[in-house]
């Protein structure tokens, strides 16, 4: 129950292109959702971050859509440039709780040039 | 705002010895640190959870008599690892968050490279 499943394992994009990367939750205390970009070499970064009180919620060319009754969420990349070739993460916490994060397994995203 | 910072950034070691690796808050007091290991290509497993004062958390499986977290003020956190041996060789990340400033976002060290030979 505390798994969060992300999709896909990697993604090529074309640059200009869309990326979409997918997680699923069961655990509904869950109350906080961030995503993180991490380069090779280098910690996480928080990208951006959502609650669920929110359906949706844009940063830039970065946007998280929430479905709560699903139990899922996306992270959409806009106009997609190969600066963003990076590993990306999902993760849940509940803020509530112990705020320990619980990490998707991540998405190697490609952009091609 | 919100940086946090570890040293060092990489390490070499021979099998038997300790290291210790700092992590500090730069900007925000830190009430609670989290330490992760992370194999190449996989995600970041917790290994413990420290607020500053108390005891650490750690995870099940995580040997607490070989990963040493010592969190003695709200901007410094140490993981030392004894006895290290190369099965420690990670990439070992340290986070923090606090409610200074409403700071409950996780924010992450740039993580320590161990290579123990």
């Amino acid at each position: 129950q505390q798994q969060v499943k992300q999709s896909p394992q990697s993604l090529i994009v074309q640059k200009g292109g869309i990326s979409i990367i997918n997680c699923a939750y069961e655990n509904t205390a869950f109350d906080y959702f961030p995503w993180y970009q991490q380069f090779p070499g280098k910690g996480p970064a928080l990208l951006i971050a959502i609650r669920p009180d929110v359906s949706e919620k844009k940063e830039g060319r970065f946007t998280i859509s929430f479905n709560k009754s699903a139990k899922q969420f996306s992270l959409h990349i806009m106009d997609s440039q190969p600066g963003d070739s990076a590993t990306y993460f999902c993760a849940a916490s509940n803020l509530q709780g112990a705020q320990k994060l619980v990490f998707g397994q991540g998405t190697r995203l490609t952009i091609n040039p | 705002g919100a940086v946090v910072s570890q040293h060092p950034s990489w390490v070499i070691c021979k099998s038997g010895t300790s290291v210790k690796i700092e992590c500090r808050s730069l900007d925000f007091q830190a009430t609670t640190m989290f330490w992760y290991r992370q194999f190449p290509k996989q995600s970041l497993m917790l290994m413990a959870t420290s607020n500053e004062g108390s005891k650490a958390t750690y995870e099940q499986g995580v040997e607490k008599d070989k990963f040493l977290i010592n969190h003695a003020s709200l901007t410094l956190s140490t993981l030392t690892v004894t006895s290290a041996h190369p099965e420690d060789s990670s990439f070992y990340i340290c986070s923090a968050t606090g409610n200074d400033r409403g700071v409950y976002e996780q924010y992450f060290g740039p993580g320590t490279r161990l290579t123990v030979t």
